[in-house]
């Protein structure tokens, strides 16, 4: 089965730096990625996704790389806001239309001001 | 609009009573998800409804029982719980079960007394 597993549970950035957050996943055959943000107190909230045909994707102030070479995924938040504090979480499956996603382990975003 | 509500917010129940979640969303999604999110961890999924029948359900204990009434609500009926499963309980829905991107509801925070 698939697993998949972030590099650094915490992270810390100055107010207006770029962020990376890393995730590694297992299944070469996972086709689809997502990356949600869990504010305190709340349910996740999308924020970008991918497909193994691409590899990489853009969205505001969000960058999404995927290499299926190492089975690597990486978040890229441009120009750090106190509000991007929260924890990020990618999520993976396959094309296989009968697997559930499965959440990497979560990385704590803290933005310095 | 891709709101998916959550009711109550919070609830707290004795490890006697008997109550119930509850789930919308109304945006013709086809496949609806219980997930269970412990403090510091990813959401877990629970249970997958898929064109409103059962289609995963991931070793739950049977103190809690989904019920899918139609396409746009799902219910999670809890009866006998242990503090232990005092969590945060989120609900999402997708257009079709995997790969889609599914939306998260705010969740309900539950305690067991």
């Amino acid at each position: 089965g698939e697993s998949v597993g972030l590099h650094l549970p915490t992270l810390s950035v100055q107010e207006g730096d770029n962020s990376i957050i890393n995730c590694a996943y297992s299944n070469s055959a996972s086709d689809y990625f997502i990356w949600y943000k869990q504010e305190s107190g709340k349910g996740p909230q999308f924020i970008i996704d991918i497909r193994s045909n691409m590899d990489k994707r853009q969205g505001q102030r969000v960058t999404v790389l995927l290499n299926k070479t190492v089975k690597h995924l990486s978040l890229q938040i441009a120009a750090t806001q106190p509000g991007d504090s929260a924890v990020y979480f990618c999520a993976v499956t396959d094309a296989s239309g009968n697997t559930p996603l499965v959440f990497g382990k979560g990385t704590r975003l803290s933005v310095i001001a | 609009d891709t709101e998916v509500t959550q009711t109550p917010k919070h609830l707290v129940m004795g490890m006697t009573n008997k109550k119930s979640l509850k789930c919308e969303q109304h945006m013709g999604h086809r496949a609806m998800y219980w997930y269970k999110q412990k403090a510091k961890k990813p959401p877990e999924l629970m249970f997958v409804y898929s064109y409103e029948k059962l289609s995963i359900n991931e070793s739950v204990p049977s103190r809690f029982s989904p019920e899918c009434p139609n396409s746009s609500l799902l219910n999670l009926h809890l009866h006998a719980l242990q503090p232990e499963d005092s969590a945060l309980y989120l609900c999402a829905s997708s257009q079709e079960f995997a790969p889609d991107t599914q939306y998260f509801g705010p969740g309900t925070r539950l305690t067991v007394l």
